[in-house]
């Protein structure tokens, strides 16, 4: 596709409840990464993809979360048991091989009530 | 732990008047990113420098790198409306994951 995309655009969820949120990145993109944004924040790093190998996770907060991309393109991240500390915007970025710099999708802002 | 920094963390412009803002990180790196984000929307891409003394321009906007210094310059010339928004620098530690600044909100007042 033309971007980096990401659905839903908003969730809210109960307390407790499971999400899935959805990206499909560039065609042909070899690197996928998750951030999380909070309120007022930067962008932090949760989990990196290289194809459907999952590199390096160690930015997930919790075992709560899960990421995977079973076939190298389209990623979920799963959130299970929600909490009200996992609201914010969950940013999807993708990357070419050897390429600087990366396409962010729009995001998925989650609100646990 | 790699931290980057920001300041000023909010910024008011005047029309037509010239700003800086800073970015300095803690560890070496070798990549610098900086990001434009307008409210309720994603990351827009603006720069990546990737040597020290790096020099970028487009429009308005002037990023530069001091890797000596551990220092970014994202310089505003001539402040205009369209450029109110938050900018992030973002500085890749690892196999390209990237660590954030808390971001600069710009807003500019004729």
């Amino acid at each position: 596709g033309a971007g980096v995309s990401q659905s839903p655009r908003y969730k809210v969820a109960k307390r407790g409840q499971d999400v899935a949120l959805r990206c499909d990145p560039i065609s042909g993109h070899v690197s996928l990464f998750w951030y999380q944004q909070a309120l007022g924040q930067g962008p932090e790093f949760l989990t990196y993809f290289q194809n459907e190998a999952q590199l390096d996770k160690s930015g997930l907060p919790s075992d709560r979360f899960f990421a995977e991309r079973p076939e190298g393109s389209v990623s979920t991240l799963k959130i299970q048991r929600t909490q009200q500390e996992d609201s914010a915007v969950y940013l999807c970025a993708s990357s070419p091989t050897g390429s600087y710099g990366y396409t962010f999708g729009s995001g998925t802002r989650l609100t646990v009530v | 732990e790699l931290k980057v920094e920001q300041n000023p963390l909010f910024l008011s412009m005047q029309e037509e008047k010239n700003y800086t803002i800073y970015c300095n990180y803690s560890t070496t790196s070798d990549r610098l990113y900086w990001y434009r984000q307008d409210p309720g929307k994603s990351l827009e891409s603006l720069f990546v420098l990737l040597s020290n003394g790096a020099v970028k321009q487009e429009g308005r906007l002037m990023a530069s790198l001091d890797t000596k210094a551990r220092l970014s310059t994202l310089h505003i010339t001539a402040a205009v409306h369209d450029l109110s928004a938050t900018y992030f620098c973002a500085v890749d530690w690892d196999a390209g994951k990237s660590t954030f600044g808390d971001g600069t909100t710009l807003t500019v007042k004729p």
